[in-house]
């Protein structure tokens, strides 16, 4: 168990609404990730962090903002959700060193109509 | 950029059997994770791959990786049920992004 908790972990929402999913880690790792999951792509990375505040892009960034103000809190949000954002989203930390290699949450399963 | 095939997608074998999942990538890299993943579940990491010729086993899995032919292999041995489930391979990318082969779906039937 790496300490990591998504919240919610299931969501149905509307096109157009804003969605804020969570992610919250108990043990002050440095890194965290957002990935989403879709049938046939395996798991695609949309933005990670190296530090409170500190944050990039990753292969599947557009549409989605991400913040982190707290080392144990990662948020990923969704400012206007479209039907493409449908999907499984899962947030990673990795604990250690560059070698080491990530470890995933439950995911949250978000459905847009 | 960066890319990374896993074959086959899906695999139906049955116990006892030995099969090899493979995976490809597109340009150099030094470290690749295999996780696997139950339905509807999170991943768990399998085996972390450092370096050229880099072997690990574990149980009946064992990995092993060759970077000079971007290639790591996912072996089966004797396989049974409790296997099944779907295999994804990665790949680093600079320092911190994984890029994800598609999967391969595994079922062992007894």
């Amino acid at each position: 168990d790496a300490g990591i908790t998504q919240s919610p972990r299931h969501k149905v929402t509307e096109t157009g609404t804003p969605v804020t999913l969570r992610c919250h880690q108990t043990e002050n790792h440095r890194y965290m990730y957002w990935y989403r999951q879709d049938p046939g792509h395996g798991l695609r990375l949309i933005h990670y962090s190296y530090g409170v505040k500190d944050t990039d892009k990753g292969e599947v960034s557009d549409g989605y903002s991400v913040s982190r103000s707290k080392t144990e809190d990662f948020l990923l949000t969704l400012e206007s959700a479209t039907s493409s954002q449908t999907s499984v989203y899962f947030c990673a930390i990795r604990a250690g060193g560059s070698g080491q290699p990530q470890h995933f949450g439950d995911g949250t399963r978000l459905s847009i109509l | 950029e960066l890319k990374v095939e896993q074959n086959p997608l899906f695999l139906s074998m049955q116990e006892g059997k030995n099969y090899t999942i493979y995976c490809n990538y597109s340009t150099t890299s030094d470290r690749l994770y295999w996780y696997r993943q139950d339905p509807g579940k999170s991943l768990e990491s399998l085996f972390v791959l450092l370096s050229n010729g880099a072997v690990k086993q574990e149980g009946r899995l064992m990995a092993s990786l060759d970077t000079k032919a971007r290639l790591s292999t996912l072996h089966i041995t004797a396989a049974v049920h409790d296997l099944s489930a779907t295999y994804f391979c990665a790949v680093i990318q600079g320092a911190q992004k994984l890029v994800f082969g598609q999967g391969t779906r595994l079922t062992i039937n007894p």
